[in-house]
Parts: C-alpha cells; sequence; structure tokens
C-alpha cells in the first residue's frame, strides 16, 4: 500500500521557466510534509517542508502547496537552474503519533539550459 | 552540530555471505533512527525504524534485520545475502517527530 505517491516519474523544464512537482498522499493522519532533493550515490538533502496546519511555504526559489481536501502537495521551483536538476522525493509523517517518515518514489526532475 | 556517519560507501558481498552496516550519529540524543533501501530505479523504501535503544520496528518483510544497542547507533544486518539485496542503502536520523530527518551518504551494496 503506497501511502506517498509520486505519480510522475520525470519532469522536464526549460532553465529559468517554473518546475511543478506533484505528491499525492492516502493516509488522513499525515501532518507534516516534506521535500528532498537527490543527486545519484548520495543521501537525500531536506528542501523545505510544510504543516498542516499552512497551506503555503516558501523559501527563495522553493514554494510548497498544501491542499488537504485533495491530499495533495506540490513543490514549485521558480525559475529553474541546471543545478536543480535531481530526483525530488515527497515524505510525509505523522500517523498518529508514529514516527515514520515515509517518501514517494521521487520525480527525476532535468532544467535544460 | 550533528552529523551522521555511515560506513562503508560501497560493498561487494557474494549470495549467501552477512553483511554488517553501521550507522552512528554525533551531537545529539535520543535520535529517531532509519534504514532505507533505494533500489535500482526505485524510491526510498523504508525498512526499519528506531525510536530508542532496542526499540526496533520493521516495514517490510525481508531478509534483513536492523539493532540499535546504543542510543547513537543503528545497524543493519542479514545472515545471508541474496542477489535482491543489492541497492543503494541509507541511513537517516531526525530529533523529533515532525521535523525533517538527516540522511548519511549512503552504501551501495552490490551481492554477486
Amino acid at each position: 500500500d503506497q501511502q506517498v505517491k509520486q505519480n510522475s516519474p520525470s519532469l522536464s523544464v526549460q532553465e529559468g521557466r517554473i518546475s511543478i512537482l506533484n505528491c499525492d498522499y492516502t493516509n488522513s493522519m499525515f501532518d507534516y510534509f516534506l521535500w528532498y532533493k537527490k543527486y545519484p550515490a548520495e543521501g537525500p538533502t531536506f528542501l523545505i517542508s510544510i504543516s498542516s496546519i499552512k497551506d503555503k511555504n516558501e523559501d527563495g526559489r522553493f514554494t510548497v502547496f498544501l491542499n488537504k481536501s485533495a491530499k495533495h502537495l506540490s513543490l514549485h521551483i521558480v525559475p529553474s537552474q541546471p543545478g536543480d536538476s535531481a530526483v525530488y522525493f515527497c515524505a510525509a509523517s505523522g500517523q498518529g503519533g508514529s514516527e515514520k517518515l515515509v517518501f514517494g518514489k521521487g520525480t527525476k526532475l532535468t532544467v535544460n539550459p | 552540530s550533528q552529523t551522521i556517519h555511515q560506513w562503508p560507501a560501497t560493498l561487494v558481498q557474494p549470495v549467501g555471505s552477512p553483511l554488517s552496516l553501521e550507522c552512528t550519529v554525533e551531537g545529539t540524543s535520543n535520535p529517531n533512527l532509519y534504514w532505507y533501501r533505494q533500489a535500482a530505479g526505485r524510491g526510498l523504501q523504508l525498512l526499519f525504524y528506531s525510536v530508542g535503544i532496542g526499540q526496533i520496528s520493521s516495514e517490510v518483510p525481508q531478509n534483513l534485520s536492523a539493532s540499535r544497542p546504543q542510543d547513537r547507533q543503528f545497524i543493519l544486518s542479514s545472515k545471508k545475502l541474496l542477489l535482491s539485496d543489492s541497492g543503494f542503502y541509507l541511513c537517516a536520523w531526525s530529533p523529533l517527530r515532525n521535523t525533517e530527518a538527516f540522511f548519511g551518504q549512503g552504501t551501495r551494496l552490490t551481492v554477486v
């Protein structure tokens, strides 16, 4: 049972344009959501997070939007840069007190110069 | 500051051999600890997590086990490796519930 879903395995955008990465979740007990960026052969690095009491969180070029009714969140990167090319993972936690962090399968973003 | 150490970085092991991957965290107490695996072309699969010494929760039935003998030490083991155990293994820690997790650099395991 996949509780965090990233239905697009890959995304390609032009440098300077907006990148939108999507994530859906099924467990209504999740109350904290995160995005990670991962380069090959390295551990993921934390990008941005959002609590379920908010619907938007912004950090520089990165903005995460949360739609609780739709159980959907998205990561916007504006403007996209070639260095943003990586695999992006959506993650969620908070299953009624559970401590585990559950990840989606990731979306490979390619930003073309 | 907190740091996480995971070793070795790469490992090639024959089928049927044992496995021991170690992860330690410095600069914090009572962290939540995690083992994840990224198989080729797949996402991050949670294998084990621990909220305290001796407390291990297993997420996926498999050929692997985990132990937490000390507060900041997390070990992933197998008695007999299978070809399907090949993958990229990641250790992570988080200070509290509902905070970000910090990952080690990973171990590339190839079972031959």
